[in-house]
């Protein structure tokens, strides 16, 4: 099992709508959970950081957070093609040494078409 | 500017010429970690330093040397560059606990 994993999509969904994005993860002392855009051949790019169970909103962005099912998941309200792009997760997985290691999924592409 | 500086943007080189990309970061972050992204395999983690003069492996450290002499700066180094190194290069730092800031990455083709 994957210590983070993603659907690599693509998700299409039409301009406007709201593109539903998914994670989870394999070890429950994670603390911290970020998701990143990545543009193609550019570098990811940090949109969202949550560390408590719920909601967290910005602007279009919604991070939820669900420890106890270990899923993270954001939502994009109004979905518009700039968008387009990949969606990293990035969880904190604990270390043995104390260290906390930043793991990524594979990322999920998203589409938005006009 | 808080950034990560890596240079050069692109490179292309020839199997078994010995070469270097730089890491530079104004953040005053220990910690720095240089990853390569492939299609289908995301982002891997080369080598990592928690600290000046630490440095430790990540997953996949076969054919890369690092160095850690000045917390600002964390070098990667191909001894004797192949094919299969062609890839996109990200460096990155961090806080402890927050997130990893990244460096604009370097295009990387071994011939």
């Amino acid at each position: 099992q994957k210590e983070v994993e993603q659907n690599s999509g693509p998700l299409s969904v039409p301009e406007g709508a709201i593109a539903s994005l998914n994670c989870t993860y394999s070890d429950r002392g994670s603390q911290s959970f970020f998701w990143y855009r990545q543009y193609s051949g550019k570098s990811p790019e940090l949109i969202m950081s949550i560390y408590s169970n719920g909601d967290k909103e910005d602007g279009r962005f919604t991070a939820q957070l669900n420890k106890a099912s270990q899923y993270v998941s954001l939502l994009i309200r109004d979905s518009q093609p700039s968008d387009s792009a990949t969606y990293l997760c990035a969880v904190n997985i604990p270390r043995n040494t104390g260290f906390q290691k930043l793991v990524f999924g594979t990322g999920t592409r998203l589409l938005v078409s006009p | 500017e808080a950034q990560v500086t890596q240079n050069p943007r692109y490179l292309i080189t020839v199997t078994g010429k010995k070469l270097t990309v730089t890491c530079s970061q104004n953040m005053n972050h220990e910690y720095m970690s240089w990853y390569r992204q492939d299609p289908g395999l995301g982002l891997r983690q080369i080598y990592y330093s928690m600290n000046v003069e630490v440095t430790d492996k990540g997953d996949v450290p076969e054919g890369y040397k690092v160095s850690r002499k000045e917390k600002r700066n964390f070098p990667l180094i191909l001894e004797s560059p192949s094919p299969n190194q062609t890839s996109l290069y990200f460096c990155a730092s961090r806080d402890p606990l927050s997130a990893l800031h990244f460096g604009n990455g370097t295009r990387l083709t071994v011939t």
